[in-house]
């Protein structure tokens, strides 16, 4: 099993422009989560699914959308970057909820620069 | 290499304090973080630590750092039903302004409360 995956690793943008991040993860989990992780502050969450076809906004929603079309991956789209939105976004899975071993998969994250 | 570990359980009456444990390899961790995830939800940050701190309260959390041993706590004073959840401890090795830095989670321990 790969785990949870994340392309690309690192992308340089200039402002205006729009690129999608791919999580994709082969543990056949219900949940995803897309989190942005910023110098000193930790994780914040900004969209998850709680299954295929559902999404949900989390804690900083706005300048991101996200889909997911199939179960096993979950895209982040920034459909115009901002300077703002520089920072490392993780992907996580997790089963389920409820059983003592159900737990967040990380992925590697992807390192992203809007200039 | 670098890991973070935690028992996967907790078990605490309603009203005691609960202490959720961890320790990491990386000496040159910078900063720790105690997360927070309720059912469904991702996850929250409750609290950081910088390495050069040997405690850090907020309200009913205290954060215990021993540097030395590379140990973490978390105490919850008079535990509530609302603090069910599964509690992540995580490290940094830096502000997240170079290429290699990165943080990394531990598996999460469910704190379970008794009534």
């Amino acid at each position: 099993n790969a785990g949870v995956t994340q392309t690309p690793k690192f992308r340089v943008l200039k402002t205006g422009q729009s690129m999608t991040l791919l999580c994709a993860q082969d543990m056949n989990h219900e949940y995803m989560y897309w989190y942005r992780q910023d110098p000193g502050m930790g994780l914040r969450l900004i969209h998850y699914s709680v299954g295929e076809g559902t999404t949900a906004k989390g804690e900083v929603p706005d300048g991101y959308n996200v889909s997911r079309l199939k179960k096993q991956n979950f895209l982040l789209g920034l459909e115009s970057a901002a300077p703002s939105q520089t920072s490392v976004y993780f992907c996580a899975s997790q089963s389920s909820w409820g059983r003592i071993t159900d737990t967040q998969y990380f992925g590697p994250g992807t390192r992203l620069t809007v200039l | 290499g670098e890991d973070v570990e935690q028992s996967l359980f907790l078990s605490v009456r309603e009203g005691d304090s609960s202490v959720i444990n961890c320790t990491y390899t990386d000496s040159s961790s910078t900063y720790l973080y105690w997360y927070k995830q309720e059912p469904g939800a991702g996850l929250q940050l409750l609290t950081y630590i910088f390495s050069n701190m040997d405690m850090k309260q907020d309200q009913r959390l205290t954060v215990l750092l021993n540097k030395k041993d590379k140990h973490l706590s978390l105490r919850i004073a008079d535990t509530q039903t609302g603090d069910s959840a599964i509690y992540f401890c995580a490290e940094s090795m830096g502000k997240g302004m170079n290429r290699d830095d990165k943080i990394i989670f531990g598996k999460g321990t469910r704190l379970h409360i008794l009534p």
